[in-house]
């Protein structure tokens, strides 16, 4: 089994930068992404292969993936972006999910 | 534009066979790419259940390896989930998903259909 580790919660003021982590060993040797998911919705990928955007995802979504830890970064936090995130990784072509972290904009 | 909808009973009885379908429309799963179940039980995270392969290869979750079998019916475009003696841990929203290739992410998800496990 591989665990991937996130803060259950991540505060933010409207405007600022949030991060959320995600812990794995060796996670830097493998790609990460990461999901959005808001109530009732399936989740979005806001970023994929550690640092990619696809189409559609605003530039103040951010990622980057070294030694054990990847992270999200959300740069000048709007209200539309409190939801919760997870990340996402692969071993051995199995798949893991991080246990989620709900961001909140205060 | 690919869309994938999950169908099934919403009810399942305690020690029963929980089973669903998705049904992908955009896109031939022939074509290839993996196609993952995922499941969130109500208020909590994601888990990744397990995928077939275009060609009928199947990777599984190793905690829920032993009650799952995922298949593909390329001639109706679809793929299936049965998860075997059910109990209440297993009520969740079932997602099925799209992925591109082993280390991608999912990039098209079904909507998402409630499975309760009760008798």
């Amino acid at each position: 089994s591989y665990d991937l580790t996130q803060p259950p919660s991540v505060s933010v003021s409207p405007g600022q930068t949030a991060s959320i982590t995600c812990s794995g060993d060796k996670l830097g040797d493998k790609y990460a992404c990461w999901y959005q998911q808001k109530p009732g919705q399936s989740p979005v990928v806001v970023i994929y292969q550690d640092t990619k955007r696809p189409s559609g995802i605003p530039e103040r979504f951010s990622g980057s993936n070294s030694g054990n830890t990847a992270t999200l970064t959300i740069s000048g936090t709007q209200a539309m972006d409190e939801a919760d995130y997870y990340c996402q990784a692969w071993d051995s072509s199995i798949v893991f999910f991080g246990g989620g972290t709900k961001l909140t904009v205060l | 534009q690919v869309q994938l909808q999950e169908s099934g009973p919403g009810l399942v009885k305690p020690s029963e066979t929980l089973s669903l379908t998705c049904v992908v429309s955009g896109y031939s799963i022939s074509s290839g790419y993996y196609w993952d179940w995922i499941r969130q039980p109500p208020g909590k995270g994601l888990e990744w259940i397990g995928s077939v392969y275009h060609s009928g290869s199947t990777y599984y979750n190793p905690s829920l390896k032993s009650r799952v079998t995922i298949s593909v019916d390329t001639s109706k475009n679809q793929f299936s989930l049965k998860l075997n003696s059910v109990t209440a841990a297993d009520t969740a929203v079932f997602y099925c998903a799209r992925r591109v290739s082993s280390g991608s992410p999912n990039d098209f998800w079904g909507q998402g259909t409630l499975v309760t496990v009760s008798s």
